[in-house]
């Protein structure tokens, strides 16, 4: 399985970008790089996506390095509201979604 | 709200019964995923099927069996229920069967609680 690496925790101030890291250094050539929350007692939600170009949406933008062994969720001005887990997967092993450990962000107001 | 429901939300049960949870795609979404929650093993997908037919399979254990309806709806059936099956189960879909580009929606869980 291609594996990713997220730091446990991290900590923003409300109104600050965030900046969320993810290694993945044994990405394949075809796998997508997909980034999911969970907010408290809810289920997971989709974030963003991509494959080699950086991506924005109205939630995020996905910073992904040239060689593709890394990548940065992006967070214009963090709110109390985006304090979640956030999940960085590799889609690649058919359909599942392999989740990892993910990132605490704590937001302080 | 992602447009995936899940019945019911609480379930408290006794240990070695059986219980079944339902879950309802998204308008026009053929996949359903069920994953399971736990606070020592995280989010570990379960199995997966499309339009009515099973598509993968993960940590599922032998006592826990799945299926998909032609209306589409999804039930996980746990059977011979143990403490340490108590967990979230989460369902979620998605349009297609690509786990590389399709974006899965998740329903908001079922809490099991085996006594």
């Amino acid at each position: 399985d291609a594996k990713t690496t997220q730091p446990n925790s991290m900590e923003s101030n409300e109104e600050e970008p965030v900046h969320l890291p993810c290694n993945h250094s044994t990405i394949s050539g075809t796998d997508y790089i997909h980034w999911y929350r969970q907010l408290p007692s809810q289920g997971p939600e989709y974030v963003i996506h991509g494959l080699t170009s950086n991506v924005n949406n109205r939630m995020a933008s996905l910073a992904i390095a040239e060689d593709r062994k890394s990548s940065t969720l992006i967070l214009h001005r963090a709110t109390l509201r985006d304090a979640a887990v956030y999940y960085c997967i590799l889609s690649w092993a058919g359909n599942m979604l392999t989740f990892g450990g993910g990132t605490r962000l704590m937001v302080k107001p | 709200d992602s447009g995936v429901t899940q019945t019911p939300k609480h379930l408290i049960t006794a240990t070695g019964q059986r219980v079944t949870l339902r879950c309802s795609p998204r308008s026009g979404d053929l996949s359903v995923y069920w994953y399971q929650q736990s606070l020592d093993q995280g989010l570990q997908f379960l199995i997966q099927y499309y339009n009515g037919e099973e598509r993968a399979k993960g940590n599922i254990l032998e006592r826990f069996s799945a299926q998909q309806f032609p209306d589409l709806h999804s039930e996980l059936n746990l059977s011979s229920l143990e403490l340490g099956d108590s967990a979230l189960y989460f369902c979620a879909s998605s349009v297609g069967t690509s786990g590389r580009t399709d974006t899965q929606y998740f329903g908001p869980g079922t809490r099991l609680t085996v006594l």
